[in-house]
């Protein structure tokens, strides 16, 4: 069965600091990945997929993710971070018709 | 172009009364999703609709969860008799559908937070 385990639940960073949230997956089939974010008092947004081709994604706000095989992860990263970055931030895998999510990272951004 | 909209978006209920939510999924989208995040947990998925049709329920915790998408547009959860541990958030998302598959990017709405008292 298809799961994600992202490995912090909250990572405090300070503004213009370089973030990196992880996320691991275990699957037996070729995986499709994403990356979802909730801001506070709003839906998820995607930020970035995986799909094939490039192991490095760039998604939105100056995110980028990689994904590697070898150690089924898919980590996010931002190299300088902004107060408005502070959400919750959801790492998922397609399974058949429905995503699988992790249980989320809470990205705390400090001035 | 409107996104996937949710009503209510805050509902407080007592143990054993019955609510209905409903999700407006953005236009033109055959895929229509149901989600439940509990008490700060994962997101778990609750089912699928494809236009009008159940493709998977699987993962609707029991009967007393009935969700219904008349004529393939909005779609209804309707819990009856609520239980306290239904308390969350329950989000809805819709993909267009066709040949992307599991490659389509879902879109979510809101969400509606749920309390049972």
């Amino acid at each position: 069965a298809q799961s994600v385990t992202q490995l912090d639940s909250q990572v405090p960073v300070f503004e213009e600091a370089p973030v990196e949230l992880r996320c691991n997956y275990s699957s037996s089939v070729s995986v499709y990945l994403f990356w979802y974010v909730q801001y506070p008092n709003q839906g998820l947004q995607l930020l970035l997929k995986y799909l094939s081709g490039s192991t490095l994604v760039k998604g939105i706000n100056g995110f980028e993710a990689e994904f590697n095989k070898s150690q089924t992860s898919f980590h996010l990263r931002k190299p300088s971070v902004h107060i408005s970055d502070t959400a919750e931030y959801f790492c998922a895998v397609s399974l058949l018709n429905k995503l699988v999510f992790g249980a989320g990272t809470i990205l705390r951004v400090k001035s | 172009e409107a996104g996937v909209t949710q009503f209510p978006s805050h509902s407080v209920i007592e143990k054993g009364q019955t609510v209905t939510l409903r999700c407006d999924p953005i236009s033109g989208h055959d895929n229509l999703y149901w989600y439940r995040r509990v008490m700060g947990k994962e997101i778990k998925f609750l089912l699928h609709f494809v236009k009008e049709s159940k493709q998977d329920e699987s993962g609707m915790p029991n009967n007393r969860f009935l969700a219904e998408r008349t004529g393939g547009t909005y779609s209804t959860l309707k819990v009856q008799p609520a239980e306290l541990e239904d308390s969350g958030v329950y989000f809805c998302a819709s993909s267009q559908g066709g040949r992307a598959g599991l490659q389509e990017t879902q879109y979510f709405g809101p969400g509606t937070r749920l309390l049972v008292l």
